[in-house]
């Protein structure tokens, strides 16, 4: 497919436990945005990509989330040791360039249950 | 500090009736700003991109509107139809910024 493809769609974990979020971006898209969304609520800046840099992280709500992009296309972000608070939709999103013209496109997310 | 406020936060119509929803911004300097559709369990889909220079665009039954002085924008719905039922989200960007600045958003309930 040639949209933003998330895995995996739904993910429960016990308190405590490490996650890993994968996002795949469509190809050739520079810029990578997660966010995360609470129910009822609009999406929230967590951390930006461009290329393989992270060039803002200033959204990531404690040191327990950590995001990568080492090559430049797929992302991982990292919730450890994971708290009931952290229960949301994680959506990845990529555009094309660098600048405010192009739109983001979404993934349709991860929903995320700690339990 | 939230620079985004968007109303009504919900809104239920009857099919075939037009909609209006409002966004009010405060971001500065003043880039760009988008409006989103975003189904139940979907990532938001972009419908709309309004730069400071347009007062209006239209896209089919959507029509988007922006006065930049007083930093208002709205997404006029003509003729709902059942489909049309999703959160519809503002998102202003402002000049300098990688990162756009997402509304809470409006529920729309389109009935039959």
């Amino acid at each position: 497919g040639a949209g933003v493809s998330q895995s995996p769609r739904y993910k429960v974990a016990k308190r405590g436990q490490d996650v890993a979020l994968r996002c795949d971006p469509i190809s050739g898209h520079v810029s990578l945005f997660w966010y995360q969304q609470a129910l009822g609520q609009g999406p929230e800046f967590l951390t930006y990509f461009q290329n393989e840099a992270q060039l803002d992280k200033s959204g990531l709500p404690s040191d327990r989330f950590f995001a990568e992009r080492p090559e430049g296309s797929v992302s991982t972000l990292k919730i450890q040791r994971t708290q009931q608070e952290d229960s949301a939709v994680y959506l990845c999103a990529s555009s094309l360039g660098t600048g405010g013209d192009s739109p983001l496109h979404f993934g349709n997310g991860t929903r995320l249950t700690v339990t | 500090k939230n620079q985004v406020e968007q109303s009504p936060q919900s809104l239920i119509i009857l099919e075939g009736k037009n909609c209006t929803l409002q966004c009010n911004y405060t971001v500065s300097p003043f880039s760009n700003l988008r409006w989103y559709k975003q189904d139940t369990g979907r990532g938001p889909v972009s419908l709309t991109i309004m730069t400071f220079s347009e007062n209006t665009k239209s896209n089919g039954r959507y029509t988007a509107t922006l006065d930049a002085d007083t930093k208002q924008s709205s997404l006029h719905i003509t003729a709902s139809q059942l489909s049309d039922s999703a959160s519809y989200i503002c998102v202003p960007r402002s000049g300098g910024s990688y990162i756009p600045t997402f509304g809470r958003g409006t529920s729309l309930i389109v009935h039959p």
